[in-house]
């Protein structure tokens, strides 16, 4: 059975402040991993996907991957409410194979 | 072209009557992702076809579902009988996956919230 796991919060961070995300999965031969974000009642929206260990930075937004810890993080920096959202994380296992999601973490900005 | 497409957006039925939903996905798009959300939980993949073919279903996919795709390009889930439990958002997903690199971004539909009471 694969797994995700993320803390399902709530977390709250001050406007202005970095937000730290982390997921975890099962899979050590999961390949792709994305980030998405979630109003309430909207559907998930892609914010950025990795599939190298490291860092990969877009605008606010880093995403960093350590294939050997099985694990991948998302900083945002300079949080602002309307950040405010519920950030799922998913794992692919590679070509043609579905996502595994987990259950989200659930993030507030406060003014 | 404006996404991915679900209709209905809402559907309110009495249990044991039967519902269909559909999908269009963004056109250029080969593969289509039928996935199940409940209050608190990331989506639960069901089904996924490439063109037409079904190509994995869910072991937790009861036989009440079927998802068709007759011609690749917008597809139905159907639930029969429908149960209480059945209750949830229904989201719709597609994607061009990348023979080379092996990258599937899957994009997401707005969703079919099914209540069933």
């Amino acid at each position: 059975q694969k797994e995700v796991e993320q803390n399902s919060g709530p977390l709250s961070v001050p406007e202005g402040a970095i937000a730290s995300l982390n997921c975890t999965y099962s899979d050590r031969g999961s390949q792709s991993f994305f980030w998405y974000r979630q109003y309430s009642g909207k559907s998930p929206e892609l914010i950025m996907f990795i599939y190298s260990n490291g860092d990969k930075e877009d605008g606010r937004f880093t995403a960093q991957l350590n294939k050997a810890s099985q694990y991948v993080s998302l900083l945002i920096r300079d949080s602002q409410p309307s950040d405010s959202a519920t950030y799922l994380c998913a794992v692919s296992g590679g070509y043609g194979q579905n996502f595994v999601f987990g259950p989200g973490t659930r993030l507030s900005v406060l003014p | 072209d404006t996404g991915v497409s679900q209709n209905p957006r809402h559907k309110i039925t009495k249990r044991g009557q039967n519902v269909t939903f559909r999908c269009d996905p963004i056109s250029e798009h080969n593969r289509l992702y039928w996935y199940r959300q409940t209050l608190g939980q990331g989506p639960e993949f069901l089904t996924y076809f490439q063109n037409e073919a079904q190509l994995e279903k869910s072991r937790l996919l009861s036989d009440r579902f079927s998802a068709e795709r007759p011609k690749g390009s917008f597809s139905t889930l159907e639930i029969q009988r429908t149960e209480q439990g059945d209750s949830a958002m229904y989201l719709c997903a597609s994607s061009l996956a990348e023979t080379g690199t092996g990258l599937n971004i899957q994009y997401f539909g707005a969703g079919t919230r099914l209540s069933v009471l």
